[in-house]
């Protein structure tokens, strides 16, 4: 079974462009969540999909980042314009609809964005 | 609102050592508790997890940790470490209400030498 995917593995762009970043969950799993980590810092919630609903957007830091996730099947994270705070590590993890107790959330390896 | 406090950024021990990576939470509300692990190069992994029952919980690689409500603490330990075990430790935790997102601490770099 395919684990949580997420291209591209780094991008290095200016401050003023645009970026979109990719995540493919595991094949079934309905929920799907995108997290920050800035250098040397906690990792952050950003948000939550279920299917193709977003269930909590309450991490999203600001209206220069815009998350879809149409048909419910992968995800993007698109930023625009970048600035140069948005650097980080911005990871994807899916979970398959579960019970009241938490059941695991699977992580992709992380897009390294890099703002110039 | 929860928080997750991992005071130690990087913890350097030699292979064969103990270790014990330490995890302390705030919450208003119960939480479940996680440690997740990342290796170089590669996504996390949930290393372990504290749901409910038997406060101690293990993981197949030999590390253990003990909730400890009184203290708010989720202590990560491991008596004889390896040279593999060199990763990023990422404490976490999530509410008994809302969505599941997990709430994270900043990590904890083991750096483990011969």
């Amino acid at each position: 079974e395919a684990g949580v995917t997420q291209f591209p593995s780094h991008s290095v762009i200016e401050k003023g462009q645009t970026v979109t970043l990719r995540c493919d969950p595991i094949s079934g799993h309905d929920n799907l969540y995108w997290y920050r980590r800035v250098m040397g810092k906690e990792i952050k919630f950003l948000l939550h999909f279920v299917k193709e609903s977003k269930q909590d957007e309450s991490g999203m830091p600001n209206n220069r980042f815009l998350a879809e996730r149409t048909g419910g099947t992968y995800s993007t994270l698109k930023v625009q314009p970048a600035e140069l705070e948005d650097s980080g590590v911005y990871f994807c993890a899916s979970r398959a609809t579960g019970t009241s107790v938490p059941n695991e959330q699977f992580f992709g390896p992380g897009t390294r964005l890099t703002v110039l | 609102a929860q928080s997750v406090t991992q005071l130690d950024s990087q913890v350097p021990v030699f292979e064969e050592a103990p270790v014990e990576l330490r995890c302390n939470y705030s919450s208003s509300v119960s939480v479940y508790l996680f440690w997740y692990v990342q290796y170089p190069n590669q996504g996390l992994q949930l290393l372990l997890k504290y749901l409910s029952g038997s406060t101690l919980v293990e993981s197949i690689n030999g590390f253990e940790a003990e909730f400890n409500k009184s203290q708010t603490s989720f202590h990560l330990r491991k008596p004889s470490v390896h040279i593999s075990d060199t990763a990023e430790y990422f404490c976490a935790v999530i509410s008994n209400t809302g969505f599941q997102k997990l709430v994270f601490g900043t990590g904890t770099r083991l750096l483990v030498s011969p």
